[in-house]
């Protein structure tokens, strides 16, 4: 069974940061590109970034550049995203999310439960 | 950046109702849209992807059409297990949701 699990989150002031971590297990995790995902309260989904199966190639929101930062350990079977300089609209449940090769390209197909942030004095 | 729009933002509805739900693009995306359901608290779930093709497991009343830049969300027969919040989200370049459609009950 595909699991994601997501940890690392809680409350950070302003400016600080935070590092969030995602364990996968029921699949080989270095065969799968990878995302954060978030939901601030009250809105919709927000995508932030992107690894490739090998760690090669990372995609980034503008919302995020230069803040957040995507990495994995294969051999960890882990996704991190290192997130600094915390602004009070990053409070949101963080996702990590797989993604799968479906007919000619991929997308995210599992997900975790999520982690929340807050960032608040 | 791929901008997206999906309307409504709100829908109110009853068991048994067609619902459908619009997403549209910026750009040309072709066929690489996928729909998602989520419920509060709950990850979100793949309903449909390159457009039309259904997720293995979700049931026949959910459908999705379009390509290009306009593409469509529909729920024959609305059941209870429904109502949830519905978003499109665009594959072509990086990634992008749309704002989202909440399911409610009428």
């Amino acid at each position: 069974e595909v699991q994601l699990v997501e940890s690392g989150g809680g409350l950070v002031q302003p400016g600080g940061s935070l590092r969030l971590s995602c364990a996968a297990s029921g699949f080989t995790f270095s065969h799968y590109n990878m995302n954060w995902v978030r939901r601030a309260p009250g809105k919709g989904l927000e995508w932030l970034s992107y690894i490739s199966d090998s760690g090669t190639t990372i995609y980034q929101a503008d919302s995020v550049k230069g803040r957040f930062t995507i990495s994995r350990d294969n051999a960890q079977n882990s996704l991190y995203l290192q997130m600094n300089s915390l602004r009070a609209e990053d409070t949101a449940v963080y996702y990590c999310a797989r993604e799968a090769a479906i007919e000619g390209a991929t997308l995210p197909d599992y997900w975790g439960q999520g982690t929340l942030v807050t960032v608040s004095s | 950046d791929i901008q997206m729009t999906q309307s409504p933002s709100t829908l109110s509805a009853s068991v048994g109702d067609r619902v459908t739900i619009t997403c549209r693009t910026s750009q040309s995306i072709s066929s690489w849209l996928a729909w998602y359901q989520q419920k509060p608290g709950k990850a979100p779930k793949l309903l449909i992807y390159k457009a039309s093709s259904l997720e293995s497991g979700v049931p026949s009343r959910f459908s999705g059409s379009g390509s290009g830049t306009e593409f469509t969300l529909t729920i024959s027969s609305l059941q209870p297990d429904d109502f949830a919040t519905y978003y499109c989200q665009q594959y072509s370049t990086y990634r992008t949701f749309g704002q989202g459609t909440k399911v409610e009950i009428k």
